[in-house]
């Protein structure tokens, strides 16, 4: 079954720092670029980074440039964000996705087909 | 960062109606935009990808089309669980942006 399984979130103080983990199985997953998304609460949906399969590029959203960092170990078949120097702002349910990537023999799509259940990060003191 | 405009931000519709979201581009995007389906407290599910392409097991009822900055996603003959929010999400440049989402409601 593919799947993806994340853990990591939790309570922190501003200007603490988490490490979140997103397991995959049931793909290869060396071959796909990962993705983390995150939603405040009762708010909507925002794209944070992402990581090409062989980790040699990724990119972030402007508000976490600096403080957030996105690896992967294909060995472990596992995708991390770093998050440091948390802010309120950054409280928020955390989801990696997995994008299948499509061609139309022209241009590459996003195709965020696979996702994880979240993990929720709270930054309060 | 281009800006993505969905509308309406909520609709009532009943089971059975035909019901259609916009979402624009502060700048042209090509076709480079999906549309996806999130209920409370589950993860997003994509519907559609690169504008018009239905993901593999979503209904025939969904369905989107256009290019450029004018993008829709329409649900034919609305069914009880397809009362969700629902978001555009435009994959042309970095970093990657959101419509607001629209809440699908029941009449």
């Amino acid at each position: 079954e593919v799947q993806l399984v994340e853990s990591g979130g939790g309570s922190v103080l501003p200007g603490g720092s988490l490490r979140l983990s997103c397991a995959a199985s049931g793909f290869t997953f060396t071959n796909y670029w990962m993705t983390w998304f995150r939603q405040a609460p009762g708010q909507g949906l925002e794209w944070v980074a992402n990581i090409k399969g062989d980790g040699s590029q990724n990119y972030y959203v402007d508000s976490v440039k600096g403080r957030f960092t996105i690896s992967r170990d294909n060995a472990k078949r596992s995708l991390y964000l770093q998050l440091n120097s948390l802010r309120a702002e950054d409280t928020a349910v955390y989801y990696c996705a997995r994008d299948g990537n499509y061609h139309d023999g022209r241009y590459y799509y996003d195709v965020f087909d696979v996702w994880g259940q979240g993990t929720m990060v709270t930054v309060s003191s | 960062a281009i800006q993505m405009t969905q509308s309406p931000s909520s609709l009532s519709a009943s089971v059975g109606d035909t019901v259609t979201i916009t979402c624009r581009a502060s700048q042209g995007i090509r076709s480079d935009l999906g549309w996806y389906q999130q209920k409370p407290g589950k993860a997003p599910n994509l519907l559609i990808y690169a504008a018009s392409n239905l993901q593999s097991g979503v209904p025939s009822r969904f369905s989107g089309s256009g290019s450029g900055t004018h993008f829709t996603l329409t649900i034919n003959s609305l069914q009880p669980e397809d009362f969700a929010t629902y978001y555009c999400l435009q994959d042309y440049n970095y970093p990657r942006t959101f419509g607001q989402g629209t809440k699908v409601e029941i009449k």
